[in-house]
């Protein structure tokens, strides 16, 4: 069965502080996806990885894919209220179309 | 960048009205679209994916009687929730992909809010 599980769904953190979000996922595959939605909004993509050892970085945000291991990590760095949203990985399950499978989510929340 | 525009943003009507929502790619051309439905707090479940100039291919468990996809052109597919009761309540969100498949994340839209009273 095809599943991406992230970790952990939820998150409440200080402004400032670090933290890892882990995404593991089943099946083989060399393309994961990072997603942010905003409440009441659409996803917004932040990161594409689509090789062993990527490793991406934006501002605050840095994406990391093992596909040995079937793990991406997405660290946050010092955060910062306006890192608050939720966060869903998506893994490519192939085929032709290129279909994703998303993740539950984690949702974040920095406070002041 | 490449923007897909979803039409309407939020819909209220009663039960058994049918509604049907736009996807748009504006600056591309998109073969294939995604729909996605969403309920509170929860992930994006792939309903179907749409195809240009043929039948979507529905995900189990979706019936294709109710959500009726219609890809008639290169930039727009259209999904219509058919008598429409309050379980269809969601938030449905389509999604397309640059041509050149395969190293493109998927653009979403901003997503139609659907309340069934």
């Amino acid at each position: 069965e095809l599943k991406v599980e992230q970790n952990p769904l939820f998150l409440s953190m200080q402004e400032g502080k670090n933290y890892t979000i882990y995404c593991n996922y089943s099946t083989t595959s060399d393309r994961l996806y990072w997603y942010r939605q905003d409440p009441g909004k659409s996803l917004e993509s932040l990161f594409v990885l689509l090789s062993n050892g990527a490793v991406k970085q934006e501002g605050r945000l840095m994406a990391s894919l093992d596909t040995k291991a079937r793990l991406s990590t997405l660290h946050i760095t010092a955060a910062v209220h306006d890192l608050s949203a939720t966060y869903f990985c998506a893994v490519d399950y192939g085929g032709s179309q290129g279909n994703l499978i998303f993740g539950k989510g984690t949702k974040l929340s920095v406070k002041p | 960048g490449a923007v897909v525009s979803q039409h309407p943003s939020w819909v209220i009507c009663k039960s058994g009205t049918s509604v049907k929502i736009e996807c748009r790619s504006l600056d591309f051309q998109a073969t294939t679209m995604f729909w996605y439905r969403q309920f509170p707090k929860q992930s994006l479940m792939l309903m179907a994916t749409s195809n240009e100039g043929s039948k979507a291919t529905y995900e189990q468990g979706v019936e294709k009687d109710k959500f009726l996809i219609n890809h008639a052109s290169l930039t727009l597919s259209t999904l219509t929730v058919t008598s429409a009761h309050p379980e269809d309540s969601s938030f449905y969100i389509c999604s397309a992909r640059l041509p050149g498949y395969s190293n493109q994340p998927q653009h979403f839209g901003d997503g139609t809010r659907l309340s069934i009273l």
